[in-house]
């Protein structure tokens, strides 16, 4: 069964602190993997995608193929970073399974 | 650029009437919409593919004569959710595919459904 997994629900960290927000995924192909954030009161935007391997924000995130996980990163934490972050594998067809979602609260 | 509109915003009606979510592509077109219901602290669920010029694909447990989908442009597709029930009070939210190298999706801002 195809299906993303982002087991925290809350993280919260001071600014400055290093982050990482944890997704696993289940898929029996070659997975499409992304991570799109949704800030208070905007719409869900894409954050970045395993394929085009950009950082974004001064986020990372790598595709571990053999713990399947795509685990986003970034080293030092800032105020503006608080959102809602989802993990997302395309299922084919450009179809996108979303994870439950984490967030990410950063405290001055 | 890539700018997707959902109309209305929000919306409240009685049990057993049916309401229409507008989604457009603002200045793309876009042949492939998807739309996603959301419920309360809850993630994304894709209910279905919208194809401009063909039937719409459903995904399982979605029921097709609920929740009818009209894609009749390259910027418009439309969710008609029919003799609404409180059960379908939800957070519906559109994307759009732009063609492109990775036919990115983007999303519309959402629509929230209250069913009274």
């Amino acid at each position: 069964a195809q299906r993303v997994t982002q087991p925290e629900k809350l993280l919260s960290v001071f600014k400055g602190a290093p982050v990482e927000l944890k997704c696993n995924y289940s898929y029996s192909g070659s997975p499409e993997l992304f991570w799109y954030v949704q800030y208070s009161r905007q719409r869900l935007q894409l954050l970045l995608r395993h394929i085009s391997r950009e950082s974004i924000k001064g986020f990372t995130a790598d595709l571990n193929k053999g713990e399947t996980s795509f685990h986003l990163k970034k080293p030092f934490a800032q105020e503006e970073d608080s959102a809602m972050y989802y993990c997302a594998l395309s299922g084919g067809y450009n179809k996108l399974i979303f994870g439950a979602g984490t967030r990410l609260a950063v405290h001055p | 650029g890539a700018v997707v509109s959902q109309h209305p915003s929000w919306v409240i009606c009685k049990s057993g009437t049916s309401v229409k979510i507008e989604c457009r592509s603002l200045d793309f077109q876009a042949t492939t919409m998807f739309w996603y219901r959301q419920f309360p602290k809850q993630s994304l669920m894709l209910m279905a593919t919208s194809n401009e010029g063909s039937k719409a694909t459903y995904e399982q447990g979605v029921e097709k004569d609920k929740f009818l989908i009209n894609h009749a442009s390259l910027t418009l597709s439309t969710l008609t959710v029919t003799s609404a029930h409180p059960e379908d009070s939800s957070f519906y939210i559109c994307s759009a595919e732009a063609r492109g190298p990775y036919n990115e999706q983007f999303f519309g801002p959402g629509t929230r459904l209250t069913v009274l």
